[in-house]
């Protein structure tokens, strides 16, 4: 069965410093990767996918995620973070045969970004 | 990206009643999706709401309690039927456009009492 897991509820970061949110995914076949940032009282918003080609893949806000297969993980960075970058971020799984664009979330995380 | 829209953005409903959640898009599109999040976690998929067919289930999930239309490429409906105070979550319908990304909307928070 397809899954993904962040094992971090939280990470804390202080601005101007760079921030890693972690995840790591099991999938029996080629994964398409995905990274969604939620602010408070609002709907998920897309950040950047990894789908195949190049391991590092740039999205918005300055963040980028890496491909990493041979440890089956997807973590997302920013080389330095912002106070407005604290929100809930989800990392998402997608099988690559799977037509149905059916994604499988993670638990989330919360990035705190103190001033 | 699509620009999506759900109403209501939030309601307050009491135990046994029934609450109708539409959600629009900008634009036609193929596939519609209805999540739900409860309180303090992570997203589940409730169906996938197919146009001019009967939605597509997860397990867990059942037509009679969430039943879905989707009359038109650009619309459907969600309604959470007989609800309990466990029904209290954010309900979010995404739309898939292009051949990877999955697009969400605001989302509709819903309290039981």
């Amino acid at each position: 069965a397809q899954s993904v897991a962040q094992p971090e509820d939280q990470v804390n970061v202080a601005e101007g410093n760079p921030l890693t949110v972690k995840c790591t995914y099991s999938v029996s076949g080629n994964p398409y990767l995905f990274w969604y940032v939620q602010y408070p009282n609002r709907g998920l918003q897309f950040l950047l996918k990894y789908i195949t080609g190049d391991n590092l893949v740039k999205g918005s806000y300055g963040f980028e995620a890496e491909f990493n297969k041979s440890q089956t993980s997807f973590h997302l960075k920013k080389p330095s973070a912002l106070v407005s970058d604290s929100a809930l971020y989800f990392c998402a799984v997608r099988l690559s045969l799977d037509s149905s664009y059916k994604l499988i979330f993670g638990s989330g995380t919360r990035l705190l970004v103190r001033p | 990206s699509a620009v999506i829209s759900q109403k209501p953005s939030r309601d307050i409903c009491q135990r046994g009643t029934s609450l109708t959640i539409q959600c629009q898009v900008d634009s036609q599109v193929t596939m519609m999706f209805w999540y739900r999040q409860q309180p303090g976690q992570s997203l589940t998929l409730i169906a996938t709401a197919n146009q001019g067919s009967e939605a597509t289930y997860e397990s867990g999930f059942v037509i009679d309690k969430f039943p879905i239309s989707r009359p038109n490429l650009t619309f459907s409906t969600l309604t959470v039927s007989n609800m309990s105070p466990e029904d209290s979550s954010i309900y979010l319908c995404s739309v898939g456009q292009g051949p990877y990304e999955q697009y969400f909307g605001p989302g509709t928070r819903l309290t039981v009492t």
